[in-house]
């Protein structure tokens, strides 16, 4: 059974940094793209990164471009997501998500339960 | 604002049919595929159309959806009070090189 248990969400000031974990279990990590999701409050779903099977491509979306980067490391099945710069448009639940095939652009099949992330002063 | 249109929100009494739309542009739905997910507040996302037709294992037929152009909907028939959720649309988008999301469409059961 696909578990993906998410970490590292707290309350952090404007302009600081902060890294969210996914420990991922059930199935073969290394064989599957991975994504980061938000929601902030009252809002709808947000993507927010995409990471291929190998680490080798990645997408973001524009809000986070050049502030976040996301990694993988298959040995440890562990997905990161390191936010620099933050803001407060950047307070949300984030979500790591599984994908349904190596690439990144299929589906998002498995989600975790999400960490919050409060940017605030 | 969303680059996938949907509307905020959707109405129906148990056994009766809901049906919710998507609207994007020939970049995404247009060109890729699209899929759908159910939210509760509080829960994880749930996988519940992928490849604009496909039903995971375990997500109940009374879910179908369907693709034209740059347009999906998200039909629900025989409405449960279990169904009552938040429902997203999601698409590559191949300008963007990223995905996209609808605002959602939140359904209530009456």
């Amino acid at each position: 059974q696909v578990q993906l248990v998410e970490s590292g969400g707290g309350v952090v000031q404007p302009g600081r940094s902060l890294r969210l974990s996914c420990a991922a279990s059930g199935f073969t990590f290394s064989s599957y793209a991975m994504h980061w999701v938000r929601q902030a409050p009252g809002k709808g779903l947000d993507w927010v990164a995409t990471i291929s099977y190998d680490g080798g491509v990645k997408y973001f979306a524009d809000s986070v471009k050049g502030r976040f980067t996301i990694s993988r490391d298959n040995s440890k099945n562990i997905l990161y997501l390191q936010m620099n710069s933050l803001r407060g448009e950047d307070t949300a639940v984030y979500y790591c998500a599984k994908d349904t095939f190596l690439t990144g652009t299929s589906a998002f099949d498995s989600w975790g339960q999400g960490t919050l992330v409060t940017v605030s002063s | 604002q969303s680059v996938l249109t949907q509307p905020p929100s959707a109405s129906g009494t148990p056994g009766q049919r809901v049906t919710i739309s998507c609207s994007g542009r020939n970049s995404n739905i247009g060109t890729t595929t699209v899929n759908w997910y159910q939210h509760l507040p509080g829960s994880a996302p749930r996988l519940l159309i992928y490849t604009n037709t496909q039903r995971p294992s375990g997500v109940p037929d009374r879910f179908s959806a369907s693709k034209s152009g740059t347009s999906a909907s998200l039909a629900i028939s025989g409405l449960q009070s279990e169904d009552e959720a938040d429902y997203y649309c999601a698409a590559w988008d191949d300008s963007l090189n990223g995905w996209v999301f609808g605002g959602g469409t939140k359904l209530t059961v009456l």
